[in-house]
């Protein structure tokens, strides 16, 4: 089983488009993140939400709106989406805070065109 | 405010050789350290970590202490192999309040040769 999933792993789509990201996991944690990783590695926080509010929402254009549905999902919802948003989208989880560190998906790698 | 700083790569090595990769810390309080590691086309893994000062966190041959002295946390292994070449971020945890953000360093690439 794996611990955070995340879906699509790839994604192309045109300019101007609205796209969706899912990220689900199952290790019962209560904290769970959007990251977004640049073509440098550079890894910037998106959001963060503790059981299901909001808790860090980073200067991130409106057009990126996350959602919550329950603690083991977290989506990222994308409008109008541009060039410079093409990156790898991480999502995490993490339990008791950060003390004991945080379990990554995969990632998603977004590519607009 | 709280920040990682960790030596710029690529870090190129031939198999077996002695591998440091620096990192240093500035926070207030008393914050967990952690090193990740992300191979090619991965995700983000927990390599190790450390959650108080003198603490050695080990895992795979590497090894990191948490030096409260020198506010460092560097990242060590006595013989590398090809299957480690991958990126490593060095992080620390901001315990602030319910602030439950890592702190990260830019990453370090690791490229080890046969």
């Amino acid at each position: 089983d794996t611990a955070v999933s995340q879906t699509p792993k790839y994604l192309v789509t045109q300019m101007g488009n609205d796209k969706s990201i899912k990220c689900e996991q199952n290790l019962g944690h209560d904290t769970m993140y959007w990251y977004k990783q640049d073509s440098k590695k550079f890894l910037k926080i998106m959001f963060s939400y503790n059981n299901k509010e909001l808790i860090i929402n980073e200067t991130v254009p409106n057009r990126f709106s996350p959602k919550s549905p329950d603690k083991a999902h977290l989506n990222l919802h994308i409008n109008s989406l541009e060039l410079g948003d093409s990156a790898v989208y991480f999502c995490a989880s993490s339990q008791v805070g950060s003390l004991y560190g945080y379990t990554f998906g995969s990632g998603t790698r977004l590519t607009v065109v | 405010g709280n920040s990682v700083t960790q030596m710029e790569g690529p870090v190129t090595l031939s198999e077996e050789a002695f591998l440091t990769i620096n990192c240093t810390y500035t926070a207030t309080g008393y914050p967990s350290l952690f090193w990740y590691v992300q191979y090619p086309g991965e995700g983000l893994q927990l390599l190790l970590k450390a959650t108080k000062a003198d603490d050695k966190g080990s895992n795979k041959g590497f090894e990191a202490t948490y030096r409260k002295e020198t506010t460092s946390f560097h990242l060590e292994k006595g013989s590398v192999q090809v299957s480690d070449s991958a990126v490593y971020f060095c992080a620390l945890s901001d315990n602030a309040g319910n602030n439950r953000k890592l702190i990260w360093g830019l990453g370090t690439s690791l490229a080890v040769n046969p």
